[in-house]
């Protein structure tokens, strides 16, 4: 079976500034995703970033980069320049060859003008 | 472009009503649906996916069925709603064919705010 956990219930940054959200999983599987969700207060569900597991490289989007470290099975998303429009509740997920997310349960993120 | 489509966005329903909560997708063929549901503060739970017309998988013994009549169409229901399925409840779809390593992925809808008095 596969889990997801996110052990940061709620952060905080000041605008401008970097932030990193963890994550861990546990897996059986050896093809596998991993993804970081959005979800601002009008409570969309939002796909950040996405990591396929074979790909040593951690994967970019702008201000959104992850740290994946395969091994220790972590998967941590980091926001730089952060802005106001970023604050949200953030979810870590993984599918296996099934193609079913499971979800972590989530790290509400606070950004300080 | 693809899109989803979920409604009704707010629902307030009496404890023992039934349920009918619809999802399509338009500008895709043969999508994998998924219904999730999220208790507040929480994150989601898979409830059912769907691979194609008439094929549901349920993931949690719950009050609640799926049914999927078209193919791009999900609908959830319940014959009488009890209290805790109050929630939020969002429908999504992803493109691949599960079990096969494919793995697109999911676009959500915009949710259904589900309350039971």
């Amino acid at each position: 079976a596969q889990t997801v956990t996110q052990s940061q219930p709620e952060m905080s940054v000041q605008e401008a500034e970097t932030v990193t959200l963890s994550c861990t999983y546990d897996t059986s599987e050896s093809d596998y995703y991993l993804f970081w969700y959005k979800q601002p207060p009008s409570r969309q569900m939002i796909l950040v970033i996405r990591q396929e597991a074979y790909k040593q490289q951690n994967a970019t989007e702008n201000r959104f980069s992850v740290n994946f470290q395969k091994a220790a099975k972590s998967f941590s998303l980091k926001i730089s320049d952060s802005q106001l429009g970023d604050a949200a509740m953030y979810f870590c997920a993984s599918s296996g060859n099934t193609g079913k997310l499971i979800f972590g349960q989530g790290t509400t993120l606070q950004v300080k003008p | 472009s693809q899109t989803i489509h979920q409604w009704p966005a707010t629902l307030v329903q009496p404890v023992g009503s039934p349920l009918s909560l619809e999802c399509t997708v338009e500008g895709t063929s043969n999508p994998n649906l998924y219904w999730y549901r999220q208790a507040a503060g929480r994150g989601l739970q898979l409830l059912f996916y769907s691979v194609g017309i008439g094929q549901i998988s349920s993931e949690v013994p719950q009050n609640l069925s799926a049914s999927r009549p078209q193919d791009r169409q999900f609908i959830l229901s319940s014959k009488k709603l009890l209290l805790s399925d109050s929630g939020f409840y969002l429908c999504a779809w992803s493109a691949g064919r599960l079990g096969q390593g494919s793995n697109q992925p999911q676009h959500f809808g915009d949710g259904t705010r589900l309350s039971i008095l």
